[in-house]
């Protein structure tokens, strides 16, 4: 196991709702990056959130929106649910390494399920 | 636009058999390419290549970069039914954010 929990593990929404769904890090682990994959898909970039701040965007609308907490936990929101939008939803947290010049390893959690009906 | 792409889409075998992943890509800026198995849900980190030609070896697991041609193996050797898994590529682009690019994984069933 990594360390990376999310919350909560299924979720079932209808179209036009809004959900909240919720990472914490793995200890140690500033930046968080959040995933969207379809069934049969690879996951999918949605943004990344580093030490509070958005730190990059996948090709994903506005209704996605996210925040990263002082402690580096992190939120993803969805707003106007649509079908479409079912999907496996995957927070990853690494360490951020382009400061240094390195490259970190993204850590996955365990993933929250979302039905949208 | 990067892309990864993975083959093949799906590979039945039988125990003790061994395989050979495939992964090619295009990316601007290359950073580095990982390796995840996913079971169920969390995508486990398998392997990260920074490197042309350099083995990476976790037991009965290896892989290798090639940089030139634009493309990655992962290998399993003997393989066992607790191999079953999909198997996921992503690249890392240099600039900017951290974020990886997928290919849509190989289904990997190895049968007793």
């Amino acid at each position: 196991e990594t360390g990376v929990t999310q919350s909560p593990t299924h979720l079932i929404k209808t179209r036009g709702q809004q959900v909240t769904l919720r990472c914490s890090s793995q200890s140690g682990h500033n930046t968080v990056s959040w995933y969207q994959q379809a069934l049969g898909q690879g996951p999918q970039f949605i943004f990344q959130y580093y030490r509070e701040e958005e730190n990059g965007r996948g090709n994903f609308p506005p209704r996605f929106s996210g925040l990263q907490f002082p402690n580096y936990s992190s939120e993803l929101n969805v707003n106007a649910l649509e079908l479409d939008d079912s999907a496996l939803y995957l927070c990853a947290s690494s360490p951020y390494g382009l400061a240094g010049g390195g490259t970190d390893t993204q850590y996955f959690g365990p993933g929250t399920r979302l039905t949208v009906l | 636009e990067d892309k990864v792409v993975q083959s093949p889409l799906s590979l039945v075998v039988h125990e003790g058999d061994t395989v050979t992943l495939n992964c090619s890509y295009e990316v601007t800026n290359f950073r580095s390419l990982l390796w995840y198995k996913q079971e169920k849900k969390a995508p486990t980190f398998l392997f990260m290549l920074t490197s042309s030609g350099i083995e990476k070896k976790s037991g009965r697991l290896s892989s290798i970069l090639d940089k030139k041609e634009l493309f990655s193996i992962l290998n399993i050797t003997a393989t066992q039914t607790g191999d079953s898994a999909v198997y996921l590529c992503a690249v890392e682009a240099q600039g900017g954010s951290e974020k990886l690019v997928f290919g849509k994984g190989t289904k990997l069933t190895v049968n007793p």
